[in-house]
């Protein structure tokens, strides 16, 4: 069955940058899209950007670019998401997603979420 | 940017109601929409894609529709399972989310 697992919770202090992992597995990894969505506490979703695992291009939304940074490692199956210069509002849950690219790129599959708290 | 309105942001219904929930597009995103139903700490789930297409597994009470830039979630008759935040989603360029609505216990 398709699963995408992702780290544990982070803590992390302001300015300093963190790297969550999204590990895919029941499907064929290069064959489907990657996104990442994220949510602060008691607030909505807030998509981030995409990776593309068979040739490792991602794009992200304007107010992440610069700051994140999506990678893929076909061996393992597993995308990241880093992102740097953290501030408190990234304060959020991440999710990773997958997509179809032949169905179209809702969100078919979710990983558990990861916890990232940034706290002087 | 494509911007999402949902509305509206809070909805108290009953067991048994129908329940519609609307999704307004800044600019046509023909049929590419999706639904989402999220529980508090758990991951949203896949309800609807392409505006009406139910996902498999999916209860035949939620049903989709609209095209262009307005959109509905439909519950036919709301079970106590249904207690729930909805969200839709814009996947014709990147992929906004609307605001969220939380269908809450009357």
């Amino acid at each position: 069955q398709v699963q995408l697992v992702q780290s544990g919770a982070e803590v992390k202090k302001p300015g300093a940058s963190v790297k969550v992992s999204c590990k895919a597995s029941g499907y064929s990894f290069t064959s489907k899209y990657l996104h990442w969505v994220r949510q602060a506490p008691g607030q909505g979703l807030e998509w981030m950007g995409i990776i593309i695992p068979s040739d490792g291009s991602a794009s992200y939304v304007q107010k992440f670019q610069g700051r994140v940074t999506m990678t893929r490692d076909t061996s393992t199956s597993t995308v990241y998401m880093e992102m740097s210069r953290l501030r408190s509002e990234d304060t959020a849950v991440y999710y990773c997603a997958r997509s179809n690219p032949r169905a179209g790129d809702y969100l078919d599959y979710w990983g558990q979420g990861t916890l990232v708290t940034v706290s002087s | 940017d494509i911007q999402m309105t949902q509305s509206p942001s809070t909805l108290s219904a009953s067991v048994g109601d129908r329940v519609t929930i609307t999704c307004r597009a800044s600019q046509s995103i023909s049929s590419w929409l999706a639904w989402y139903q999220q529980k508090p700490g758990k991951a949203p789930k896949l309800l609807i894609y392409k505006a009406s297409s139910l996902e498999s597994g999916v209860p035949s009470r939620f049903s989709g529709s609209g095209s262009g830039t307005e959109f509905t979630l439909t519950i036919g008759s709301l079970q106590p399972d249904d207690f729930a935040t909805y969200y839709c989603q814009q996947y014709n360029y990147y992929g906004t989310f609307g605001q969220g609505t939380k269908v809450e216990i009357k």
